[in-house]
């Protein structure tokens, strides 16, 4: 089973700057199949990014992926109000199990 | 539009079985992979399993082998999570969601709203 490690626990900054998410892996990701969700209080997570850096449907430009092998990031280039979230990463090409990362909270500072 | 609506929350006794449902619409269900995700009280989320409807194929992650049955009725577009002896570890939040169709496989693009599923004596 992969395990995925996210950094850091919990992400301080404040609206209009940057946030770099960090996820890596105990082994490397198959043909980087490692996807980021949102999720916000009481809601279901919200798929971001997909093959490690393809957006998913409707997702603002801020947000970008990158990486490979058993280091990805995720980027939020200017952090709007509704963007304080926790985040996770997946990895879903060695399966049973499509295992998520611990999560990183992004609040407000 | 794509929607996974979910069964309602539960209040359940240990030892009791439950069945809650994720019905789709919108879409092909019987095209389209359906996992299920738990997510216990203020902790992350767990890949549980995965079920194909169209042939009812279905992958679990070796933590949830034999705590729970996934399964699918494809007359109804709806899939299932099942106990069969409810423990107080068993409360959680239980989401559905279904699989990003793309070349090789794909995370979860449509999410259902979750039931909560609570245990206690």
């Amino acid at each position: 089973e992969i395990v995925l490690t996210q950094s850091p626990g919990t992400l301080s900054l404040s609206p209009g700057e940057r946030a770099t998410l960090s996820c890596r892996a105990s082994q490397s990701v198959s043909s980087s199949y490692l996807a980021w969700y949102q999720q916000k209080p009481g809601q279901a997570p919200r798929l971001l990014i997909y093959g490690a850096s393809s957006r998913a449907t409707g997702i603002p430009d801020r947000f970008s992926g990158s990486g490979s092998g058993t280091d990805f990031t995720l980027t939020i280039s200017r952090l709007e109000p509704e963007d304080f979230a926790v985040y996770y990463c997946q990895q879903y090409g060695s399966s049973p199990p499509c295992t998520f990362g611990q999560g990183t909270k992004l609040e407000i500072k | 539009e794509v929607q996974l609506v979910q069964s309602g929350a539960e209040v359940k006794k240990p030892g009791e079985s439950l069945k809650i449902s994720c019905k789709g619409s919108g879409y092909s269900f019987t095209s389209y992979w359906i996992g299920w995700v738990r997510q216990m009280p203020g902790k992350g989320l767990e890949w549980m399993g995965i079920i194909y409807p169209g042939d009812s194929d279905t992958r679990y992650s070796p933590s949830f082998q034999g705590q729970v049955t996934i399964s699918a009725d494809k007359s109804i577009s709806t899939a299932y999570l099942q106990w069969s002896s409810l423990k107080a570890s068993d409360t959680a939040m239980y989401y559905c969601a279904r699989r990003l169709k793309v070349a090789g496989p794909g995370p979860f693009d449509y999410w259902g709203q979750g039931t909560l599923v609570t245990v206690s004596s």
